[in-house]
């Protein structure tokens, strides 16, 4: 089993949608997560953090469950350029100290 | 500020020819993380540095890949000989401290035929 999983995708939505997008782990060592996206052939950039309480930044909405291992992001009314790959990554720390990715969703807003 | 700079952006080379890439991340970071990013996944974790040392290095192929990072700034990533499944984005990314935010730089794209 991989350490971090995401939804395969791709997602392909209308401009004004709402998606949400899944990520599990394995590893209950799993100290931090996080949300970055990545354009095509361009590096990830952070998007968010997700904190155990849930958080918010805009339209992006990232919540954690750490009874069930899981991680989403939920896109509100979402724009063409939120076209992208998101990875979902897991920072594992008791000595590992290493940030862990998923293999990515990718997302294709159309007008 | 500057963020993390990476060069060469793009190499071409055949299987069994030797490459280097280098890394200058950003000024004041003490860790530096070389990733492996092949086509349609994730990210790998290669090698992390702290300052001038070595954190891990458990998922560098030893036999063929080395990393230096010797005055705990700038770092090359060698791979010597290249196979076709080393055809690949090589990120370098940086952060403060260990569980500091990383930010990556451009990449390099590596084609191997």
């Amino acid at each position: 089993r991989k350490e971090v999983e995401q939804d395969p995708g791709p997602f392909n939505v209308p401009e004004g949608a709402t998606v949400a997008f899944n990520c599990t782990y394995s590893n209950s060592a799993s100290q931090s997560f996080f949300w970055y996206r990545q354009d095509c052939r361009k590096e990830p950039k952070l998007l968010m953090s997700v904190y155990s309480s849930g958080n918010e930044d805009g339209r992006f909405t990232a919540q954690l469950n750490r009874a069930s291992q899981y991680i989403s992001l939920l896109i509100r009314d979402s724009k063409l350029s939120d076209s992208a790959t998101y990875l979902c990554a897991v920072f594992l720390s008791g000595g590992y100290n290493k940030l862990i990715f998923g293999a990515g969703t990718r997302l294709a807003v159309h007008p | 500020e500057a963020g993390v700079a990476q060069s060469p952006r793009y190499k071409i080379i055949e299987k069994r020819q030797s490459v280097a890439f280098w890394c200058n991340p950003i000024s004041g970071h003490a860790t530096l993380y070389w990733y492996q990013q092949i086509l349609g996944q994730g990210p790998k974790l290669l090698i992390q540095f702290q300052n001038n040392g070595v954190v891990d290095d458990s998922q560098l192929p030893k036999d063929r890949f080395s990393a230096e990072r010797l005055k705990g700034v700038d770092s090359t990533l060698k791979i010597q000989p290249a196979k076709l499944e080393d055809s690949a984005v090589y990120l370098c990314a940086s952060s403060l401290g260990q569980e500091e935010t990383q930010y990556f730089g451009p990449g390099t794209r590596l084609l191997v035929l």
